[in-house]
């Protein structure tokens, strides 16, 4: 079974350039999670799906960040225009939902954004 | 909120030598706790997870204990190896596991043969 895919695994743009990042979780996997890790300080959490559905969007920084999940399966993080402060390693993260707890949470390997 | 808190990096032994990599938290409720580890070049795996306190995790010869009297969760290894080399986080979610973990800053273990 496959497990949690991200694209592109390194990227390097210009300041106010797009960048887009993919996750494809695992089949079957309703939580869809991103984070981020920047300049080696702690990972922190960026926004929570249920399906196509934001559960929780709380850690997202600012507006330039945007994230969608279509049809309940891959996601996408959008950054525009990047700044060099979002440098950092964006991680996803899958869990199934099944009653009142979730399942553990598989990491993909993460995409290294480096702005310039 | 929540928070973690794990002794900063980067730590190097040598082989076969005694881990600690200590870890603590500030939580409402009964969080659990994970360790995850993070190889050159690999996503984040879980190493280790306990659910309630003076649960004992053991995985791969690591080991944790939950200590919630002390609000630790600190990681040991009786001999480390150089394929051990990594960084490890720690983190915890909330006890209903519906929400995000929150993660430690993680520390680098690098082993030398």
């Amino acid at each position: 079974e496959a497990g949690v895919t991200q694209f592109p695994s390194h990227s390097v743009i210009e300041k106010g350039q797009t960048v887009t990042l993919r996750c494809d979780p695992i089949s079957g996997h309703d939580n869809l999670y991103w984070y981020r890790r920047v300049m080696g300080k702690e990972i922190k959490f960026l926004l929570h799906f249920v399906k196509e559905s934001k559960q929780d969007e709380s850690g997202m920084p600012n507006n330039r960040f945007l994230a969608e999940r279509t049809g309940g399966t891959y996601s996408t993080l959008k950054v525009q225009p990047a700044e060099l402060e979002d440098s950092g390693v964006y991680f996803c993260a899958s869990s199934q939902l099944t009653g009142f707890k979730n399942t553990e949470a598989f990491f993909g390997q993460g995409t290294r954004l480096t702005v310039v | 909120g929540n928070s973690v808190t794990q002794m900063e990096g980067p730590v190097t032994l040598s082989e076969e030598a005694f881990l600690t990599i200590n870890c603590t938290y500030t939580a409402t409720g009964y969080p659990s706790l994970f360790w995850y580890v993070q190889y050159p070049g690999e996503g984040l795996q879980l190493l280790l997870k306990a659910t309630k306190a003076d649960d004992k995790g053991s995985n791969k010869g690591f080991e944790t204990t939950y200590r919630k009297e002390t609000t630790s969760f600190h990681l040991e290894k009786g001999s480390v190896q150089v394929s051990d080399s990594a960084v490890y986080f720690c983190a915890l979610s909330d006890g209903t596991g519906r929400r995000a973990l929150t993660f430690g800053s993680g520390t680098r273990l690098q082993v030398q043969p």
